[in-house]
């Protein structure tokens, strides 16, 4: 089946500092990868996305590479700002699923001045 | 481009009662989803319909959740009778192709609703 482990949080950074979110996940088939941000009150934006294998997908200074022989899809930022403070979703959608999206649990971050 | 819209956005009720969500998509998108966010956990999906029809209700519970789509643009979800673990966010999103174009299409997101069952 389809499911996404992500990295439990809470997760707090002073800013400037290097940000790391681990995503793993087991698929059937070819999924694409996405990670998802929700503001306070807010609902889920698409950060980045990445729908084969090696791509890279970037954002706002976010990135994240789909590894497929470590079935990975980890978040990375090498300046975190205090606008970054928000939960961070990862998510895969299964090639033999019509798009259904799988989410992992959520990491929360904070980013302190 | 206007976004997905969602309401109401909040809503408490007693268990029990019956309470009713609208979701507004995209304009021009054929897929939408409904989603269960319970706090502390990523979204689960409830169903997905494509245009007016249902790709997938697997997860939906039946005996108190029903959802429509009609003339493939609004959708309502339907809790009767709720109860205490239906207490959650309820996140609406859209998507631009067919669920049959397969996967890696983005979905946005409306604000969601959030309910209190008492």
């Amino acid at each position: 089946g389809n499911s996404v482990t992500q990295m439990e949080g809470p997760v707090t950074l002073s800013e400037e500092a290097f940000l790391t979110i681990n995503c793993t996940y087991t698929a059937t088939g070819y999924p694409s990868l996405f990670w998802y941000v929700q503001y306070p009150g807010e609902g889920l934006q698409l950060l980045l996305k990445a729908t084969k294998a090696d791509d890279k997908g970037s954002n706002k200074g976010f990135e994240a590479t789909y590894r497929k022989e470590t079935t990975s899809f980890h978040l990375e930022k090498g300046s975190v700002q205090v606008s970054d403070s928000a939960v961070y979703f990862c998510a895969l959608s299964g090639s033999t699923t019509g798009n259904q999206f799988y989410f992992g649990t959520g990491t929360s971050l904070t980013v302190i001045p | 481009e206007a976004g997905v819209a969602q309401s109401p956005r909040y809503k408490i009720i007693e268990k029990r009662q019956s309470v009713a969500f609208w979701c507004n998509p995209i304009s021009g998108h054929a897929t939408l989803y409904w989603y269960q966010q319970i706090l502390g956990q990523g979204p689960k999906l409830l169903i997905q319909f494509q245009n007016n029809g249902v790709v997938d209700d697997s997860q939906l519970p039946k005996d108190r959740f029903s959802a429509e789509r009609l003339k493939g643009v609004d959708s309502t979800l339907k809790i009767q009778p709720a109860k205490l673990e239906d207490s959650a966010v309820y996140l609406c999103a859209s998507s631009l192709r067919p669920s049959y174009a397969g996967a890696g299409d983005t979905q946005y997101f409306g604000p969601g609703t959030r309910l209190t069952v008492l």
